[in-house]
């Protein structure tokens, strides 16, 4: 079976300023995804990132980038330029096979101070 | 374009009272998920759908808990015989296809509360 872990419950940040979310998983597979969602307070979960566990190049979307360290089974989100519409909960996530149902750490409440 | 929709956005019932909740995917999605989200067990997996046939209910807590899909569109999540412990957020998402590869859309979710 797999698991996310998201040890930080929360974590505040200045406008402007960059944030880290960690997140660690396990599991046995050689080939699965990992993302990062979204979710603010009107319960809309939003695909923030998304890493293919074959792809050793970080995958970036604008502001947005991941640091996935394979071999140690870790998969953090960071956040530059951070902006007052970022604050939300934060979901790391894992999927893999045919089915990709998604296993979800248990989230970060990031809040973002103006 | 719409995106998933769910109905109704709340619902409250009272203990022993059977429940329907209702999502409708992005047209064209084949896959169809529901989740489960509440403060003592985080984002949980309920369902899994292709087309109109489920092959992966594993995460269905109990017995009271059902889900259909007809027309490989429309899907349904019926709690028979609610319990205070039924008390959550139900997600549900859809995707193009079925694979990792595929990106889940989520719904605003229904927020459902057994007094």
């Amino acid at each position: 079976a797999q698991t996310v872990t998201q040890s930080q419950p929360e974590m505040s940040v200045q406008e402007a300023e960059t944030v880290t979310l960690s997140c660690t998983y396990d599991t046995s597979e050689n080939n699965y995804y990992l993302f990062w969602y979204k979710q603010p307070p009107s319960r809309q979960m939003i695909l923030v990132i998304r890493q293919e566990a074959y792809k050793q190049q970080n995958a970036t979307e604008n502001r947005f980038s991941v640091n996935f360290q394979k071999a140690a089974k870790s998969f953090s989100l960071k956040i530059s330029d951070s902006q007052l519409g970022d604050t939300a909960m934060y979901f790391c996530a894992f999927a893999t096979g045919a089915n990709s149902k998604l296993t979800f750490g248990k989230g970060i409440t990031l809040s973002v101070r103006p | 374009g719409a995106g998933v929709s769910q109905s109704p956005s709340n619902k409250v019932t009272e203990k022993g009272k059977d429940v329907e909740l209702r999502c409708d995917p992005i047209s064209g999605h084949t896959a169809l998920y529901w989740y489960r989200q509440s403060l003592g067990q985080g984002l949980e997996f309920l369902i899994y759908f292709q087309g109109n046939s489920a092959p992966d209910k594993s995460g269905l807590p109990s017995d009271r808990f059902s889900a259909e899909r007809t027309g490989g569109s429309v899907s349904t999540l019926t709690i028979q015989r609610t319990q205070q412990e039924d008390s959550a957020v139900y997600l549900c998402a859809s995707s193009l296809g079925r694979g990792p590869h595929y990106e889940q859309y989520f719904g605003p979710g229904t927020r459902l509360t057994v007094t």
